[in-house]
């Protein structure tokens, strides 16, 4: 099985700063896809960001971007101009392209704290 | 809110009684996934279904099981529960049981469970 590792349990910023959160995994398999999910206080996961393995462009959705590097199987996620709305848990996860499964496979998870 | 809807937020109930979460997926979604996070183990796959049937299944204890409707909508059934089975249950749910497509997974907001 396909292991997901966050070796950052705890990350802090102040506000407007930018902050990257690492993650690597564990793979044999050369397609899959990689997600950062964000969990606030709410305990609701919301998706934040998403990087197919085939595609050498890093992904990018406004202040939020990631350093996908295949080879080194490291997807680290860039907060930019970071808010205090971004305080939350951030989970890495991996989801096969060839299991039939398909569910996702998280990391423990990053709590990261927004200063002012 | 996602569109994934699950009853009930909150349970309270004793070491040894059977509870029943339930799940009713996005509209359109035919696949449906559970949860559990706990403190110490993070969030772990549990099951998944897809129009019914089931998919995959992930660290999911004898105690427990689930089914998926002819509505879509889904159930875990815990019995037998422990201490230890006090955690968060997600439901998540997606267009199709897999690729093409990065199917990205829809979570809920989760049902939190006191075992006593």
């Amino acid at each position: 099985a396909q292991t997901v590792t966050q070796s950052q349990p705890e990350m802090s910023v102040q506000e407007a700063e930018t902050v990257t959160l690492s993650c690597t995994y564990d793979t044999s398999e050369s397609d899959y896809y990689l997600f950062w999910y964000k969990q606030p206080p709410s305990r609701q996961m919301i998706l934040v960001i998403r990087q197919e393995a085939y595609k050498q462009q890093n992904a990018t959705e406004n202040r939020f971007s990631v350093n996908f590097q295949k080879a080194a199987k490291s997807f680290s996620l860039k907060i930019s101009d970071s808010q205090l709305g971004d305080a939350a848990m951030y989970f890495c996860a991996y989801r096969s392209y060839s299991n039939s499964g398909y569910a996702l496979n998280f990391g423990k998870g990053t709590s990261l704290l927004v200063t002012p | 809110d996602s569109g994934v809807t699950q009853t009930p937020k909150h349970l309270i109930t004793a070491t040894g009684q059977r509870v029943t979460l339930r799940c009713s997926p996005r509209s359109g979604d035919l696949s449906v996934y559970w949860y559990q996070q706990s403190l110490d183990q993070g969030l772990q796959f549990l099951i998944q279904y897809y129009n019914g049937e089931e998919r995959a299944k992930g660290n999911i204890l004898e105690r427990f099981s689930a089914q998926q409707f002819p509505d879509l909508h889904s159930e875990l059934n815990l019995s037998s529960l422990e201490l230890g089975d006090s955690a968060l249950y997600f439901c998540a749910s997606s267009v199709s049981a897999g690729f093409p497509g990065a199917n990205v997974l829809t979570f809920g907001a989760g049902s939190r469970l006191t075992v006593l």
